[in-house]
C-alpha cells in the first residue's frame, strides 16, 4: 500500500525557517518524481516544486513564489522527502502536502497524497 | 505561466444531476491536464488524468473531455459522496499550475 507522511509543521514566527518531511512506503522511491503542493486557509491548491526521480539526476523546479527561498531534497534511504523553507513569510501559511507523480504519456500526475501538514507564520 | 480558468466557480446542484465544470488554459496544453476532488479538511484525489482518462477507482459517472485550451470535467448523476471541491491542473509546463476551483454544494 502506498503511503505518505507528512510531519515538521507548527508555528514560525516571519523570517524563520521549519523542514517539513514526508515519509513514503509501498513503493520504490526513486523510481517517482515527488512534489510539494500547498492550500492557504480557504484557498485554492499551489505547486511548490518537484524533484525529479534518480533517472532525472533528482533535478528540481520551483514556482517563482518560493524560488531561492525553499528547498526540496530527498533521501532515499530513509525514503523520505523533505522541504526546507527559509525566510518564511505571512502569506506561506498554509496547510503542505507531498505528492508522488505518476508517469504516463509523458505527463506526471499526481496520483497519490500525503494527509498534509499545517504551517502558520505568524507573530 | 499558463492559466487555468474554472467556471463555474460555485455550482449548487441535486442529488441525480449532471454536473458539468468547465476549465480553459490560457494557452494549448496538448492533453496535459488532470482533475482532482477535494473533501473539506482532506487531501486532494485524482480523477482524471491526459484529460480523460479515469483513474483507478474512481466511479465511471465521472468523465473528462478536451484538448488544447478546453476541458470539460462531467458527473452523469451527481451522487451525495461527490460534493466537494473540484480542480483542474495544466501539467505542460514550469510552473505546473491549477484552476481557482469549483465547489459543488448541495441545492
Amino acid at each position: 500500500e502506498v503511503q505518505l507522511v507528512e510531519s515538521g509543521g507548527g508555528l514560525v514566527q516571519p523570517g524563520g525557517s521549519l523542514r517539513l518531511s514526508c515519509a513514503v512506503s509501498g513503493f520504490t522511491f526513486s523510481d517517482h518524481y515527488m512534489d510539494w503542493v500547498r492550500q492557504a486557509p480557504g484557498k485554492g491548491l499551489e505547486w511548490v516544486g518537484r524533484t525529479r526521480n534518480k533517472a532525472n539526476s533528482y533535478t528540481t523546479e520551483y514556482a517563482a513564489s518560493v524560488k531561492g527561498r525553499f528547498t526540496i531534497s530527498r533521501d532515499e534511504s530513509k525514503s523520505s522527502l523533505y522541504l526546507q523553507m527559509n525566510s518564511l513569510k505571512t502569506e506561506d501559511t498554509a496547510v503542505y502536502y507531498c505528492a508522488r507523480d505518476l508517469r504516463i504519456d509523458g505527463g506526471y500526475y499526481f496520483d497519490y497524497w500525503g494527509q498534509g501538514t499545517l504551517v502558520t507564520v505568524s507573530s | 505561466d499558463i492559466q487555468l480558468t474554472q467556471s463555474p466557480s460555485f455550482l449548487s446542484a441535486s442529488v441525480g444531476d449532471r454536473v458539468t465544470i468547465t476549465c480553459r488554459a490560457s494557452q494549448g496544453i496538448s492533453s496535459y491536464l488532470a482533475w482532482y476532488q477535494q473533501k473539506p479538511g482532506k487531501a486532494p484525489k485524482l480523477l482524471i488524468y491526459a484529460a480523460s482518462t479515469l483513474q483507478s477507482g474512481v466511479p465511471s459517472r465521472f468523465s473528462g473531455s478536451g484538448s488544447g485550451t478546453e476541458f470539460t470535467l462531467t458527473i452523469s448523476s451527481l451522487q451525495p459522496e461527490d460534493f466537494a471541491a473540484y480542480y483542474c491542473q495544466q501539467l505542460k509546463s514550469y510552473p505546473l499550475t491549477f484552476g481557482g476551483g469549483t465547489k459543488v454544494e448541495i441545492k
